[in-house]
């Protein structure tokens, strides 16, 4: 059971804007903290896609976004490309007890 | 350029302790935010973190696993050590390590290692 909730899974046609949610609580993203995102594609390891919100890193396309209201974030991604299937973790900090880092539970993008 | 390396056995037998290695370089752990940490990943599952050290040798760990986990840095060579004991087969996982900043408005991770696939079996 992870921290931060997110859907299993999404889909949408090459072309088409997605989005994948992200929900917390009052000890989390409520509490102020940032959420940040990482893209997984298959057999590597994650990359950090979305930090502080909203920020991209170098490199990132700009069609990958991302926001943040209340207990709950949101990545988005448009002009869906075949290369943008991976797995998508949102994480941000926690106030309880060993909240250093705290996950969500993984999002698999499907490009149909 | 930052970059981190995981090292450690391939295979561990239950009950035993699993030691991972993480040598880092382009950055110092000395520095102000910088922190390094452990997260692993079953086979077709999610993320999870494990522990982290940070530039003051301050040290935190995930509470389920807070009795069987040790960090520990070793500055002059860039080292951060794991260990996990009394290894079950559900510990079987790809164990990354993992640069973290740590800034006022919480904690992300801006490089990761390749990780390293840890199997628990007799």
């Amino acid at each position: 059971q992870s921290v931060l909730t997110q859907p299993p899974s999404v889909s949408g046609a090459p072309g088409q804007r997605v989005t994948i949610s992200c929900t917390g609580s009052s000890s989390n993203i409520g509490t102020g903290y940032d959420v940040h995102w990482y893209q997984q594609l298959p057999g590597t390891a994650p990359k950090l896609l979305i930090y502080g919100n909203s920020n991209r890193p170098s490199g990132v396309p700009d069609r990958f976004s991302g926001s943040k209201s209340g207990t709950s974030a949101s990545l988005a991604i448009t002009g869906l490309q075949a290369e943008d299937e991976a797995d998508y973790y949102c994480q941000s900090y926690d106030s309880s007890l060993s909240g250093y880092v705290v996950f969500g539970g993984g999002t698999k993008l499907t490009v149909l | 350029q930052v970059t981190l390396r995981e090292s450690g056995p391939a295979l561990v037998k239950p009950t035993q302790t699993l030691t991972l290695t993480c040598t880092f370089s382009g950055f110092s752990l000395s520095s102000s935010g910088m922190c390094v940490s452990w997260i692993r990943q079953p086979p077709g599952k999610a993320l999870e973190w494990l522990a982290v050290i940070d530039w003051d040798d301050d040290k935190y760990y995930s509470t389920s696993l807070k009795t069987r986990l040790t960090i520990s840095k070793d500055t002059s060579k860039n080292q951060v050590v794991l260990t996990m004991t009394n290894m079950d087969p559900v510990d079987t996982a790809t164990y990354y390590c993992a640069r973290i900043i740590d800034y006022g408005s919480g904690t992300y991770i801006d490089h990761w290692g390749q990780g390293t696939l840890v199997t628990v079996s007799s």
